[in-house]
């Protein structure tokens, strides 16, 4: 149990172009979810908090505008960068917690997104 | 705020040595503690994690245990393979933000034959 997917797995994309990244909770209902980006070779950064039905809570620095997230439903949240540039090329993880684990601090990681913007 | 700081790599170990990933934490009451994988090109992997002073956490050989009183889980395990060559991220969930996960920076660890 527990398994989280995205979509895509990689993905390449024009400068100007936008990009949805989807990520899904295949067996668990999560209230919220979480979105990391990695640059090459570095750590994750957590970049915003994914939550159902309500508005992203992005951390400092990340561009709301930049980076659309929607969370839908219990077990979708999605990724849009806009209007992608050669630096927003990167790996992006997703994460979901489950909604009937309240009492855990654990999430559940997808495989990721290599986005490369050409 | 919460943080996590992981000994720096690379570290490069022959086929059966002994590895420590040394990993301390600072933190707010007391978060669960994990260690991830990740394998090149590919996502992240649980390894192991604890949620609670004096836990242990094992899996496939590798073992940390929760020290409260030195904020440390440093990662271990008796004899490395050249199929654990990898990134290994520590990192900490904090019980006021469940889910939300803080990572070191990582520790890349090839294992040569």
């Amino acid at each position: 149990g527990a398994v989280v997917s995205q979509h895509p797995s990689r993905v390449i994309c024009k400068s100007g172009t936008s990009v949805k990244i989807e990520c899904r909770s295949l067996d668990f209902q999560a209230t919220t979810m979480f979105w990391y980006r990695q640059f090459p070779k570095k750590s994750l950064m957590l970049m915003a908090t994914s939550n159902e039905g309500s508005k992203a809570t992005y951390e400092q620095g990340v561009e709301k505008d930049k980076f659309l997230i929607n969370h839908a439903s219990l077990t979708l949240s999605t990724l849009t960068v806009t209007s992608a540039h050669p630096e927003d090329s990167s790996f992006y993880i997703c994460s979901a917690r489950p909604h009937r684990q309240s009492w855990s601090t654990e999430a559940f990681f997808g495989q990721g997104t290599r986005l490369t913007v050409v | 705020g919460n943080s996590v700081t992981q000994m720096e790599g690379p570290v490069t170990l022959s086929e059966e040595a002994f590895l420590t990933i040394n990993c301390t934490y600072t933190a707010t009451g007391y978060p669960s503690l994990f260690w991830y994988v990740q394998y090149p090109g590919e996502g992240l992997q649980l390894l192991l994690k604890a949620t609670k002073a004096d836990d242990k956490g094992s899996n496939k050989g590798f073992e940390a245990t929760y020290r409260k009183e030195t904020t440390s889980f440093h990662l271990e395990k008796g004899s490395v393979q050249v199929s654990d060559s990898a990134v290994y991220f520590c990192a900490l969930s904090a019980e006021t933000n469940a889910g939300k996960s803080t990572f070191g920076d990582g520790t890349t660890l090839t294992v040569k034959p």
